[in-house]
């Protein structure tokens, strides 16, 4: 168990609607990543949140949002969906802002549009 | 920007083989490299890391050497055993203002007893 929380585990819902995904770090960890991971794209960067503020970027798309609320959990919300988005997405998070080498991953979320 | 390529997959191996997945890279200056492991129905761990070149991470049996110049990070372990049936992930991270990793697309192993 990494100690990273992501809710829900699986999720199916139709194009055009919009999603949430929630993410709670370790405990006493300040940073937390979305990561992408699709059959044709593998693992992709989204986005990073540190202590509530954004601090890197990815290959996010302009539907997709994130946020990180003081209590350090983090939510993905994904709009205007389609087939494409059909996805597993993981939250990871780390002590720092800076990537010391060791993410620690929740087990993702599975998301399928029908 | 940076990349990492991996050996296509799937590998199938018989208990007790020789592993091997090659992993190279590219980026700017000399990054940090990963090997990750995600096993069925879990998350992306940590399996071991090198932060220069000749460094050797090793864990669980597997090793891996950071090769500056054939800017490589190939994962090797001697004898695999069933319970290594994963997908592995190579990833790097620079030295400098990115703060992500960058992974490659993962090998899956499937180990035959």
């Amino acid at each position: 168990d990494s100690g990273v929380t992501q809710t829900p585990k699986h999720l199916i819902t139709a194009t055009g609607q919009r999603v949430t995904l929630r993410c709670s770090p370790r405990s006493g960890d300040l940073s937390v990543y979305w990561y992408q991971q699709s059959l044709d794209q593998g693992l992709q960067f989204l986005i990073q949140y540190y202590n509530g503020e954004e601090r890197a970027k990815g290959n996010i798309l302009e539907r997709f949002s994130a946020q990180q609320f003081p209590d350090l959990h983090s939510e993905l919300n994904l709009s205007s969906l389609e087939l494409g988005d059909s996805a597993l997405y993981f939250c990871a998070s780390s002590p720092s802002g800076e990537v010391s080498g060791e993410l620690f991953f929740g087990e993702g979320s599975r998301l399928t549009v029908l | 920007g940076d990349s990492v390529t991996q050996m296509e997959g799937p590998v199938t191996l018989s208990e007790e083989a020789f592993l091997t997945i090659n992993c190279t890279y590219t980026a700017t200056g000399y990054p940090s490299l990963f090997w990750y492991v995600q096993y069925p129905g879990e998350g992306l761990q940590l399996l071991l890391k090198a932060t220069k070149a000749d460094d050797k991470g090793s864990n669980k049996g597997f090793e891996a050497t950071y090769r500056k110049e054939t800017t490589s990070f190939h994962l090797e372990k001697g004898s695999v055993q069933v319970s290594d049936s994963a997908v592995y992930f190579c990833a790097l991270k620079s030295r400098g203002s990115a703060r992500q990793l960058t992974f490659g697309s993962g090998t899956q192993l499937t180990v035959l007893p």
